[in-house]
């Protein structure tokens, strides 16, 4: 079946370390992209990618990473310098081939701190 | 800031009922998506609206824009418990931007 998995379900942080989420698509999707959505929100752009190996700043990038080497992984490092990273994290993909690109969603990755 | 504005902010109403939710913006856009996502879900494409198009109907789904005004609605007819979601618009400017943005959302619960 086509479709983008994000892993894990549930994430554990605690003070100080780095964790990294991951992101994977089998749609043959030159986009990618990472959101954060806090409770009762809607959704934040963290960071995009239209190519491999490379990728732009969302509207939230600061405290995150990601990296772009291959066309069906994004996975996103949440650093400690977030200070506030308890979330609902979501990967999203989609053609770049029109202006009326859909996105397709993951299911999500939920963090929390300990 | 959020590009789009839903309102209502939260929407109850019985089985077979009518919902209508709307979308605000600010800046011209290329399209006009709407998106479902159930409770700690991922977000699923219901449809999209081109900026010349002024409605679009799939299934018991109708959407209507007004560029005029900046403003879109989503109207569900005949609902079911199982539209119960949250139902977010999100816009994608005019010009070479690919991102969307998304806003923040408006839940709708149907009671059997």
């Amino acid at each position: 079946d086509g479709g983008i998995t994000q892993s894990p379900k549930y994430l554990f942080r605690k003070e100080g370390q780095n964790v990294t989420l991951s992101c994977e698509q089998n749609l043959n999707h030159d986009a990618m992209y990472w959101y954060r959505q806090d409770p009762g929100q809607g959704l934040r752009l963290i960071y995009y990618s239209q190519i491999v190996n490379d990728f732009q700043k969302g509207d939230i990038a600061e405290g995150y990473s990601v990296s772009r080497e291959k066309k069906e992984s994004f996975p996103l490092t949440v650093t400690s310098a977030q200070k506030n990273p308890t979330a609902f994290y979501l990967c999203a993909s989609s053609t770049t081939g029109g202006y009326w690109e859909t996105q397709y969603f993951g299911p999500g990755t939920r963090l929390l701190v300990l | 800031s959020q590009q789009g504005e839903e309102d209502p902010q939260a929407l109850s109403i019985q089985e077979g009922e009518n919902a209508t939710m709307n979308c605000s913006y600010k800046t011209s856009i290329n399209n006009l998506q709407w998106y479902r996502q159930n409770s700690g879900r991922g977000l699923v494409h219901l449809i999209l609206i081109r900026s010349n198009e002024r409605e679009k109907h799939s299934g018991r789904l109708r959407v209507t824009l007004d560029t005029s005004k900046k403003s879109s609605s989503l109207l569900i007819t005949a609902s079911r418990a199982a539209d119960t979601a949250s139902y977010f618009c999100a816009t994608k400017a005019s010009g070479s931007a690919r991102q969307l943005t998304f806003g923040s959302g408006t839940q709708l619960t149907v009671l059997p």
